[in-house]
């Protein structure tokens, strides 16, 4: 069955980057791309971008071009999310997902100085 | 401000019918794109509820349906039951951002 494992919680300082991992089985990676989307405390859900597991394109929203980069790494099956410059208001779980049924378990990533 | 609109909050009592609308544009519903609708309890990831504006997946109880016209769906829970009461999300996806996934801004459902 398709599974989605994402890293454990993080606790950073602002100004500094975050690297979140998405380790996918159960599929072949290179068919499908990735989804990030974030959810801040009490707050709704924001898409963050998408990335090709076939061949690493990217499609990121305006807010957070240019501090988001997303990557994959096809011999693990794995894909991350990296935020960079982050700000108390980055404070939230990131949840990798490869279509609306296939999510990961999310990760909180904390801000604070 | 998210792209699609939601009401904040719905309530109803145990056995009744609520609906729950989802209010887009002609850049992402109202431009045939799908919709999917997710529940959210506390301290979990989201869970497709309705997928392809009206399908349930495996495992989704019947009394959940959904339903798209125009820029606008909406998700149709009847027989209340006190599980339901969580945060409901509906989900599309919009031309003008590159197909990207657009988000309501979900509805707390509270079954009194």
């Amino acid at each position: 069955q398709v599974q989605l494992v994402q890293s454990g919680a993080e606790v950073k300082k602002p100004g500094a980057s975050v690297k979140v991992s998405c380790k996918a089985s159960g599929y072949t990676f290179t068919s499908y791309g990735i989804n990030w989307v974030r959810q801040a405390p009490g707050q709704g859900l924001e898409w963050m971008g998408w990335i090709s597991g076939y061949n690493g394109n990217t499609n990121y929203p305006q807010k957070v071009q240019g501090r988001v980069t997303m990557t994959t790494d096809t011999s693990t099956s794995t894909a991350y999310m990296e935020l960079r410059s982050l700000r108390s208001d980055d404070t939230a779980v990131y949840y990798c997902a490869r279509d609306p049924y296939h999510w990961g378990q999310g990760t909180l990533v904390t801000v604070s100085s | 401000q998210s792209v699609l609109t939601q009401p904040p909050s719905v309530s109803g009592a145990p056995g009744q019918r609520v609906t729950i609308s989802c209010t887009g544009s002609s850049s992402n519903i109202g431009a045939g794109y799908d919709v999917h609708w997710y529940q959210q309890l506390p301290g979990t990831a989201p869970k497709l509820l309705i997928y392809g504006n009206s399908n349930r997946p495996l495992g989704v109880p019947d009394r959940f349906s959904g339903s798209k016209s125009g820029t606008s769906a909406s998700l149709a829970i009847s027989g209340l039951q006190a599980e339901d009461e969580a945060d409901y999300f509906c989900q599309s996806y919009d031309s003008s951002l590159s197909g990207s996934w657009v988000f309501g801004g979900g509805t707390k459902l509270t079954v009194l």
